[in-house]
């Protein structure tokens, strides 16, 4: 049992390019979600997944989209990286009802 | 908006002694559930401890336990007999109760465990 896995571990981008981060869980988990943390700040979730083919916007989800791919994969794209994303990015899953999350291992991303 | 303040960037304690990291909170639902999560090095979060709102019971788990006070909307962690490998960032998190599941977090507060 994995838990919730993201790749790649790390990445440094140019300004203008594009990616996807990867998320999958084997915890047969409906709720998936995305997080980006910032020195100094908390984790601001940016969109979540409540159940398969349903996304809805985060608190800061401007400059990313997001593909629920099936229950376990949940893709978060940078369509064109800017400085300001260079973050670490955090993916969640947790069963619909209960208040828990698990969290994957983080994505470090760096845009120049 | 729900907001999480935790006032301490940074803590320190000798190991095997105890410490109480502060959070605070903004609501003004009376269902939500609050949380603190600890980050080592290996930056993965993980799940200390919870607390339902309208559970008047403070919440313990081994050496980690909470002094939850609905009225004054504070969420204290304390941690009895220090290890050093409690060193880490703790935040303290709030997700209202049909919230969807989303939480928000506090700052975080490095806690550092002197040998």
């Amino acid at each position: 049992n994995a838990g919730v896995t993201q790749t790649p571990k790390f990445q440094v981008l140019k300004t203008g390019q594009s990616m996807t981060l990867q998320c999958a869980q084997d915890m047969n988990h409906n709720s998936m979600y995305w997080y980006r943390q910032d020195p100094g700040m908390g984790l601001r979730l940016i969109y979540y997944s409540a159940s398969e083919g349903t996304t809805d916007k985060g608190e800061v989800p401007n400059g990313y989209n997001v593909s629920r791919l099936n229950k376990r994969e949940f893709s978060l794209r940078l369509e064109s990286a800017a400085p300001s994303q260079t973050s670490v990015y955090f993916c969640a899953s947790g069963r619909q009802g209960e208040e828990t999350q698990y969290f994957g291992p983080g994505t470090r991303l760096l845009v120049l | 908006a729900q907001t999480v303040t935790q006032s301490q960037p940074e803590m320190s304690v000798q190991e095997a002694e105890t410490v109480t990291l502060s959070c605070t909170y903004d609501t003004s639902e009376s269902d939500y559930y609050l949380f603190w999560y600890k980050q080592p090095p290996s930056r993965q979060m993980i799940l200390v401890i919870r607390q339902e709102a309208y559970k008047q019971q403070n919440a313990t788990e081994n050496r980690f336990s909470v002094n939850f006070q609905k009225a004054a909307k504070s969420f204290s962690l304390k941690i009895s007999d220090s290890q050093l490998g409690d060193a880490a960032m703790y935040f303290c998190a709030y997700r209202h109760y049909n919230a969807g599941n989303m939480l928000t977090f506090g700052g975080g507060t490095r806690l550092m465990v002197k040998p």
